[in-house]
């Protein structure tokens, strides 16, 4: 069955730094994917998404290029704030699972200042 | 819209009590989904109904957990008895009919303490 493999956290970084992280998935056919972002004492809440080989989603300075031939979505983004602190998630919907959302193990991201 | 709604936000029971979790989703959406997260297993999903029927409820740890949604705007979950292994934080999300890039909307959760 379709699967999302996500960097094991916890990942902690001071401000200004560069993050990354690497979020690869298993899906037959053509999966929408996306990575949605959780603040503390929150519910999840999407931060962008790709739906076809080689688009880019982008929101709030995130980055993640849906990559087919290395089936891979990283996230990125080149300059951190305190206020990134939060848990990622990198997820993948398809037609192949009538739709239903998988979700990776969530990357715990802690920024200092 | 108000986005999914959840209650209660918090909830703390004695072990082998009933608890009732509430979901309302957005208005027109057709899917709606129950996930449970803990710091062991993460974000689990437990079932997910289309159009008011359960289509997937292989997630659903034991008999003591069920899950109905009797029309299109609320659905509940219920543990009965319960134990403090079930302690954890429960979501409801709600999405569109698919169309592959239609995003699931959470809400806020509603925490559970067994004790």
């Amino acid at each position: 069955g379709d699967s999302v493999t996500q960097m094991e956290g916890p990942v902690t970084l001071s401000e200004e730094a560069f993050l990354t992280i690497n979020c690869t998935y298993t899906a037959t056919g053509y999966p929408s994917l996306f990575w949605y972002v959780q603040y503390p004492g929150e519910g999840l809440q999407l931060l962008l998404k790709a739906t076809k080989a080689d688009d880019k989603g982008s929101n709030k300075g995130f980055e993640a290029t849906y990559r087919k031939e290395t089936t891979s979505f990283h996230l990125e983004k080149g300059s951190v704030q305190v206020s990134d602190s939060a848990v990622y998630f990198c997820a993948l919907r398809s037609t192949s699972n009538d739709y239903k959302l998988s979700f990776g193990a969530g990357t715990t991201v802690t920024v200092r200042a | 819209d108000a986005g999914v709604i959840q209650s209660p936000r918090h909830e703390v029971t004695e072990m082998g009590q009933e608890v009732t979790l509430r979901c309302k989703p957005i208005s027109g959406h057709d899917y709606l989904f129950w996930y449970r997260q803990t710091m062991m297993r993460g974000l689990e999903l437990l079932i997910y109904f289309n159009n008011n029927v359960p289509i997937d409820d292989s997630g659903m740890p034991e008999d003591r957990f069920s899950a109905k949604m009797p029309n299109a705007s609320f659905s509940t979950l219920k543990i009965q008895p319960s134990e403090p292994r079930d302690s954890a934080v429960y979501f409801c999300a709600s999405s569109l009919v698919p169309v592959m890039n239609t995003e699931a909307f959470f809400g806020q959760g509603t925490r559970l303490t067994v004790v």
